[in-house]
């Protein structure tokens, strides 16, 4: 079965300062990829997802960006950290023709 | 507007007894449902999935009713441990044809708590 690792658990960063949060799964090959926020009460936000290497889908503008570097990495970046993206940020995979999708255990990011 | 209202909001029961929680939505055209089960500080973990043709689904205590027509699904929790205690999200995948790479919209959680 597959793994989904996230690092760094959690991090505190002033605003204004870059960020870089990893993603890495393990177990299984090819898989789609997905960046959600979750912001206090309320619901996961869709950042970006990517169906391969080098191939990044932006749900909402923002200072963020991802990369996926290799199959089974990804990235989500800042250059300048806002107080606005502060939350509980969660990496998925889904398999190809599945509708499941699996969710990593998390960062929690809080800028201050 | 394709959105994913949950109910309610939050809510306390005592070890042993069910409940039930609401989810409606608006999303169209529909792919398929979820429910997921999330702890606090963790990754949503995944109860059910039901596509269009499926009205109910079980995953040991959890059962899922999904009304098509109504756009309404509901999850039902038997038996009530304190291990329950967890926010449940539903999740509605608007419908992409050919993929199953659809757009999924979140509803924002019923915040069960069960006391002992």
């Amino acid at each position: 079965s597959q793994t989904i690792h996230q690092w760094p658990a959690t991090l505190v960063q002033p605003v204004g300062s870059p960020l870089s949060l990893e993603c890495t799964v393990e177990g299984t090959s090819n898989p789609n990829l997905y960046w959600y926020r979750q912001a206090a009460g309320r619901g996961l936000q869709l950042l970006f997802y990517s169906v391969g290497i080098g191939q990044i889908s932006s749900e909402v503008p923002q200072n963020l960006s991802a990369s996926r570097p290799q199959d089974r990495q990804f990235i989500l970046s800042s250059k300048k950290l806002l107080l606005s993206d502060s939350g509980f940020y969660l990496c998925a995979l889904s398999r190809t023709g599945s509708y499941e999708q699996y969710f990593g255990p998390g960062t929690r990011l809080t800028v201050t | 507007k394709n959105q994913v209202e949950q109910s309610p909001q939050s809510l306390i029961i005592l070890e042993g007894k069910n409940c039930t929680l609401q989810c409606n939505y608006t999303v169209s055209p529909f792919s398929n449902l979820r429910w997921y089960k999330q702890d606090t500080g963790r990754g949503p973990v995944s109860l059910t999935i039901m596509t269009f043709s499926e009205n109910t689904k079980s995953n040991g205590r959890y059962t899922a009713t999904l009304d098509a027509d109504t756009k309404q699904s509901s999850l039902h929790i038997t038996a009530s441990q304190l291990s329950d205690s967890a926010s449940y999200i539903c999740v509605v995948s608007l419908g992409s044809r050919g993929s199953t790479l659809g757009r999924l919209y979140f509803g924002r959680g019923t915040q069960l708590t069960v006391w002992p």
